[in-house]
């Protein structure tokens, strides 16, 4: 079992549509977690994160941690062309195991049209 | 300020020659690692570094050693391609401690023939 999973993907969604992304993690000690975007050929870059049970929202994009189920979620509202990119979940563990991230393998999210 | 710097961009090498990644950053920051990413992989940690002075294994040190020349600088070497390590490498720095969020540069395309 990897330590993060999310579905590959693709994730076609309509623009002006909410784009629903998921992630399980498996270590129970994981503390931190983070969404990350990455554009076709370019670098992640962070767009969310979460540390506490909840919902934690930021213009458009809403993540949403549930520690008790293992799984962290990010919507996307009124997705846009430039939405499309691939999204990375991250997940860090307890301070003893430093600042390390677990990334998982990425949903690719297109939006068309 | 141009943030996290790699170089060089493209690699092309022959297997079994050396190469040394070069990663710099100019935010001050405490912590720099360096990942790998394989199609559908994710990012993996070869190695980081937390702090000036000190590095350690991540999830995929093999046949890879790092190096942290001072604050600013972390390289990452290849002592003999192979392969399996063609890849896109990404350097990340982030200021560490409570700080987490993580900075990457814009990547290292390497093919090993």
């Amino acid at each position: 079992q990897k330590e993060v999973e999310q579905n590959s993907g693709p994730l076609s969604v309509p623009e002006g549509a909410i784009a629903s992304l998921n992630c399980t993690y498996s270590d129970r000690g994981s503390q931190s977690f983070f969404w990350y975007r990455q554009y076709s050929g370019k670098s992640p870059e962070l767009i969310m994160s979460i540390y506490s049970n909840g919902d934690k929202e930021d213009g458009r994009f809403t993540a949403q941690l549930n520690k008790a189920s293992q799984y962290v979620s990010l919507l996307i509202r009124d997705s846009q062309p430039s939405d499309s990119a691939t999204y990375l979940c991250a997940v860090k563990r307890d301070r003893a195991a430093g600042n390390k991230l677990t990334f998982g393998g990425g949903t690719r999210v297109l939006v068309k049209p | 300020n141009a943030g996290v710097t790699q170089t060089p961009k493209f690699q092309v090498l022959k297997t079994g020659q050396s190469m040394t990644l070069q990663c710099a950053q100019d935010m001050n920051h405490n912590s720099m690692y360096w990942y790998r990413q394989d199609p559908g992989m994710g990012l993996r940690l070869i190695y980081y570094s937390a702090s000036e002075g000190t590095t350690d294994k991540g999830e995929v040190p093999n046949g890879y050693n790092v190096s942290r020349l001072n604050k600013r600088e972390f390289s990452l070497r290849l002592e003999s391609a192979a392969p399996s390590q063609t890849s896109v490498y990404f350097c990340a720095s982030s200021e560490g401690g409570s700080q987490e969020t993580q900075y990457f540069g814009p990547g290292t395309r390497l093919l090993v023939l």
